[in-house]
C-alpha cells in the first residue's frame, strides 16, 4: 500500500521560497504521476502542478513563474518550491498520487497535508 | 479561463439521496473527478472519469455526466457523508476546481 509523507518549513516570512518533500513509500516515483495542491484555510483546493514518471513538469499558469516542482528518484521523493511567497500563499499543502495514465484517472493517495504560514 | 461551478451548500435528511452539481462551459468534452473532504482530513477521490468509483469508496455514491453538468449521487445518504465534496476536471493540462460544496445530512 503506498504511503505519501510530506514535510518542510511551517513558517516562512515574506518574500523566502517554500521548499516542500514528497516521500513516496509502497512504490517507485518512476511510475506514476504526481501532484501537489493547497488549501488556503476555509477555502477550496487548487492545483499547483504536477510531475510526470518521466520527471516532466506542468505548473498552473498563475503560480507558474515561481513554481519549481522536480522529482528525484534516488530518494524516491518529488519536491515543491514556490518562490517569493506572501501572505496570500498561506495554506495547507498535499502532495498526491495518480495512476501512470495520467491525472484524468483521479488522485487516489494523498500526503497528510502540510500548513504553511507566511507571516512577518 | 475555465471555471467550474457548484452549489456552495446541499441539504439532505439521512436514508435520502443527495445530488450535487458541477457545471462548466465544455465540462462535457471533458473527464470530471470528484472528491470527498473531512474536516482536518486529506481529500479522498470519490469518482473519476465521471462515473467510476476507486476501491473502497461505498456503492451508495456514483457520478454521471450530461452535457455540460457533471453530478455526485449519494444514494441511502449517511451521517458519515457529511463533508464537502470539490469537482475537479482538466482544461489545457491546467487542474481546475469547482469552489466546492458543503453536503449537511440533517
Amino acid at each position: 500500500q503506498v504511503q505519501l509523507q510530506q514535510w518542510g518549513a511551517g513558517l516562512l516570512k515574506p518574500s523566502e521560497t517554500l521548499s516542500l518533500i514528497c516521500g513516496v513509500y509502497g512504490e517507485s516515483v518512476s511510475v506514476y504521476y504526481w501532484s501537489w495542491f493547497r488549501q488556503p484555510p476555509g477555502k477550496g483546493l487548487e492545483w499547483i502542478g504536477a510531475i510526470d514518471q518521466g520527471g516532466s513538469p506542468n505548473y498552473n499558469p498563475s503560480l507558474k513563474t515561481r513554481v519549481t516542482i522536480s522529482l528525484d528518484t534516488s530518494e524516491n521523493q518529488f519536491s515543491l518550491k514556490l518562490r517569493s511567497v506572501t501572505a496570500a500563499d498561506t495554506a495547507v499543502y498535499y502532495c498526491a498520487r495518480a495512476p501512470p495514465l495520467g491525472p484524468d484517472w483521479g488522485f487516489e493517495y494523498w500526503g497528510q497535508g502540510t500548513l504553511v504560514t507566511v507571516s512577518s | 479561463s475555465f471555471e467550474l461551478t457548484q452549489p456552495p451548500a446541499v441539504s439532505v435528511s439521512p436514508g435520502q439521496t443527495a445530488n450535487i452539481t458541477c457545471s462548466g462551459d465544455k465540462l462535457g468534452d471533458k473527464y470530471a473527478c470528484w472528491y470527498q473532504q473531512k474536516p482536518g482530513q486529506s481529500p479522498v477521490l470519490a469518482i473519476y472519469q465521471n462515473t467510476y468509483r476507486p476501491s473502497g469508496i461505498p456503492e451508495r455514491f456514483s457520478g454521471s455526466h450530461s452535457g455540460n453538468t457533471a453530478t455526485l449521487t449519494i444514494s441511502g445518504t449517511q451521517a458519515m457523508d457529511e463533508a464537502d465534496y470539490f469537482c475537479q476536471a482538466w482544461d489545457s493540462n491546467t487542474g481546475v476546481f469547482g469552489g466546492g460544496t458543503k453536503l449537511t445530512v440533517l
